[in-house]
């Protein structure tokens, strides 16, 4: 089965400081990890995904995520963390083969950025 | 380009209740995905169609639940009856559906469902 876990439920930063998002990830293969953010009251938004290819993917509001597979590790990263960062983050994986492409997602870190 | 719709974004039924919920996706997708997010968790899949038809619905409650996509557009999922249990937002998602699992998935709103 393919899954992922995020160990944090909470993830507190101050604003202007770096900040990473943990997920690992089990699945039988070469897996396909994305991450979408969630804002109250509003549905998920995509930010990035890893494929294939360069193990460093940037995605969408500064934010990029580094695959590792020796950690089985693709862990959410932005360099400065903004207020408006605050919101839920969730890692998904898909499988990569078979006809349904559904995304299985970890239960959520929040992250909150104080000025 | 137009994102996911959903109506109604909020639903407050009694338990025994039913209620349905509409979707439209992004123009020309062809996959449709209707999740349900209990508070504190992540989505999980309920049904998954492709165009019209079903491809994955093993993890939808068959005894109250069904969803349809009429003319592989537009889908409802309904609710009937309701239990207590079934609180939670409902997502719908749609994606290109090409023959490959790299498609991204893009998300409505949710409709947020209070059952009392």
């Amino acid at each position: 089965a393919q899954s992922v876990a995020q160990p944090e439920d909470q993830v507190n930063v101050a604003e202007g400081n770096p900040l990473t998002v943990k997920c690992t990830y089990s699945v039988s293969g070469n897996p396909y990890l994305f991450w979408y953010v969630q804002y109250p009251n509003r549905g998920l938004q995509f930010l990035l995904k890893y494929i294939t290819g360069d193990n460093l993917v940037k995605g969408s509001y500064g934010f990029e995520a580094e695959f590792n597979k020796s950690q089985t590790s693709f862990h959410l990263k932005k360099p400065s963390a903004l207020v408006s960062d605050s919101a839920l983050y969730f890692c998904a994986v898909r499988p990569i083969s078979g006809s349904g492409y559904a995304l299985n997602f970890g239960k959520g870190t929040s992250l909150l950025v104080t000025p | 380009e137009a994102g996911v719709a959903q109506s109604p974004r909020y639903k407050i039924i009694e338990k025994r209740q039913s209620v349905a919920f509409w979707c439209n996706p992004i123009s020309g997708h062809a996959t449709l995905y209707w999740y349900q997010q209990i508070l504190g968790q992540g989505p999980k899949l309920l049904i998954q169609f492709q165009n019209n038809g079903v491809v994955d619905d093993s993890q939808l409650p068959k005894d109250r639940f069904s969803a349809e996509r009429l003319k592989g557009v537009d889908s409802t999922l309904k609710i009937q009856p309701a239990k207590l249990e079934d609180s939670a937002v409902y997502l719908c998602a749609s994606s290109r559906g090409e023959a490959t699992s790299t498609d991204t998935q893009y998300f409505g709103p949710g409709t947020r469902l209070t059952v009392l």
